[in-house]
């Protein structure tokens, strides 16, 4: 069985710019959740998309947007890069009928 | 809102010490999970606990339950140097139940 995939691994960008970061979740999973690790630090939820919706956010200003696929792949997008948004973005997938997150490599944003 | 502590945040042990790490709830949990992240990694799902009192046991890992499902606890005997990561504790929000609030993580370094 194929685990969460996350593109792309890394990503340079510069202060002010847009980033698109990309999740395929595991065959079967409808949820996707999307949290951000800055360096050494827990994990601060982001966003929560199931069958297509979003169904909650974290506390996160409204540049941290997203959306879910009919495939139910989703993508994070963060609009106006500020330095601290520098951190690994991880997404997680989960099956309905278990409360188990299944977490993707992530993707390590850097903004410049 | 609800929140999920841990502690310590770091904790350094000499190879073949044991190592626990607490876990604290400020609402009863329906069940707590628990996961480990190796550095450069993702978090990866251990255990999932979700009868009060519980305790499970994996090789050198045993969790608890705490009888009020309000903490839990990872005890790791005889730690080896492939122990090193963060481990996480996680509880369903109140809130959304489809949801994880994660703790804070404790960082386990093993000299060898």
């Amino acid at each position: 069985e194929a685990g969460v995939t996350q593109s792309p691994t890394h990503l340079i960008k510069t202060r002010g710019q847009q980033a698109t970061l990309r999740c395929s979740p595991i065959s079967g999973h409808t949820s996707v959740y999307w949290y951000q690790q800055a360096l050494g630090l827990g994990l601060q939820f982001l966003l929560w998309y199931d069958e297509g919706e979003e169904r909650n956010r974290g506390n996160f200003p409204p540049r941290f947007s997203g959306r879910q696929f009919p495939n139910y792949s989703s993508e994070l997008n963060v609009n106006a890069l500020e330095l601290e948004d520098s951190a690994l973005y991880l997404c997680a997938s989960r099956l309905t009928s278990v409360y188990e997150q299944f977490f993707g490599p992530g993707t390590r944003l850097t903004v410049l | 809102g609800q929140q999920v502590m841990q502690i310590p945040q770091y904790q350094h042990v000499q190879e073949g010490e044991d190592f626990t790490t607490y876990c604290n709830s400020s609402t009863t949990l329906s069940n707590i999970q628990w996961y480990k992240q190796r550095p450069g990694g993702h978090p990866v799902f251990l255990i999932q606990l979700v009868k009060s009192g519980e305790v499970k046991k994996q090789k050198r890992l045993t969790f608890q339950f705490g009888e009020a499902k309000k903490n839990s606890s990872l005890h790791i005997t005889a730690t080896q140097t492939t122990d090193v990561g963060t481990y996480f504790c996680a509880g369903p929000n109140n809130n959304a139940g489809n949801m994880l609030t994660f703790g804070g993580g404790t960082r386990l370094m093993v000299k060898p």
